[in-house]
């Protein structure tokens, strides 16, 4: 059972526009909420992440948008690059084992 | 910032026989290392987690005489996948937690096992 739900499953967008990926949890006790970036044949690398006390994190050209009430949270890419076109992972943790789930990911192609 | 190297990035291996992957955190020490699998176009699976000096813990569908899971120091930690069949090839990626951050995460770069 996927305990984090990732949408959608791929998008294309054109250079210089917005990318937006969506995910959905129902553990509460999740309190940690990262994003990935992974290439292909290569291991996640970490984006941005945001814990449940912020309703926003902007790190450059990426920003989290946190809905606590709704167990929502999403990642904006802003004025979107090829080199952007990977694959992006949300995932979430509690305290409890550490264990990160992984949402099923969402493929992100930018044309120049 | 933290650096797990992973080795080796690809391996061949002929069924029957076992493979060895290696993780190791190069400047911190990672009490706690999971390993994951991800087939082509899914995502990450956890397989078992693993903490130094004790046994691993494994998820559940997961072959522990399989996948056998070493932490022996407080920066290494290895995966040997016995008697390896095609249905075995996947891509394999470590993680391993800096316990002096408490969600400090840092991925290695995978391994990408084909069984022939």
């Amino acid at each position: 059972q996927q305990q984090v739900k990732q949408s959608p499953q791929s998008l294309i967008v054109q250079k210089g526009g917005i990318s937006i990926i969506n995910c959905a949890y129902e553990n509460t006790a999740f309190d940690y909420f990262p994003w990935y970036q992974q290439f292909p044949g290569k291991g996640p690398a970490l984006l941005i992440a945001i814990r449940p006390d912020v309703s926003e994190k902007k790190e450059g050209r990426f920003t989290i948008s946190f809905n606590k009430s709704a167990k929502q949270f999403s990642l904006h890419i802003m004025d979107s690059q090829p080199g952007d076109s990977a694959t992006y992972f949300c995932a979430a943790s509690g305290a409890g084992d550490y264990k990160l789930s992984f949402g099923a990911g969402t493929t992100v192609t930018v044309r120049a | 910032g933290a650096v797990v190297s992973q080795h080796p990035s690809r391996v061949i291996c002929k069924s029957g026989t076992s493979v060895k992957i290696e993780c190791r955190s190069l400047d911190f020490q990672a009490t706690t290392m999971f390993w994951y699998r991800q087939f082509p176009k899914q995502s990450l699976m956890l397989m078992a987690t693993s903490n130094e000096g004790s046994k691993a813990t494994y998820e559940q569908g997961v072959e522990k005489d399989k996948f056998l899971i070493n932490h022996a120091s407080l920066t290494l930690s290895t995966l040997t996948v016995t008697s390896a069949h095609p249905e075995d090839s996947s891509f394999y990626i470590c993680s391993a937690r800096d316990p002096g951050r408490k969600y400090g995460y840092t991925f290695g770069s995978g391994t990408r096992l084909t069984v022939v």
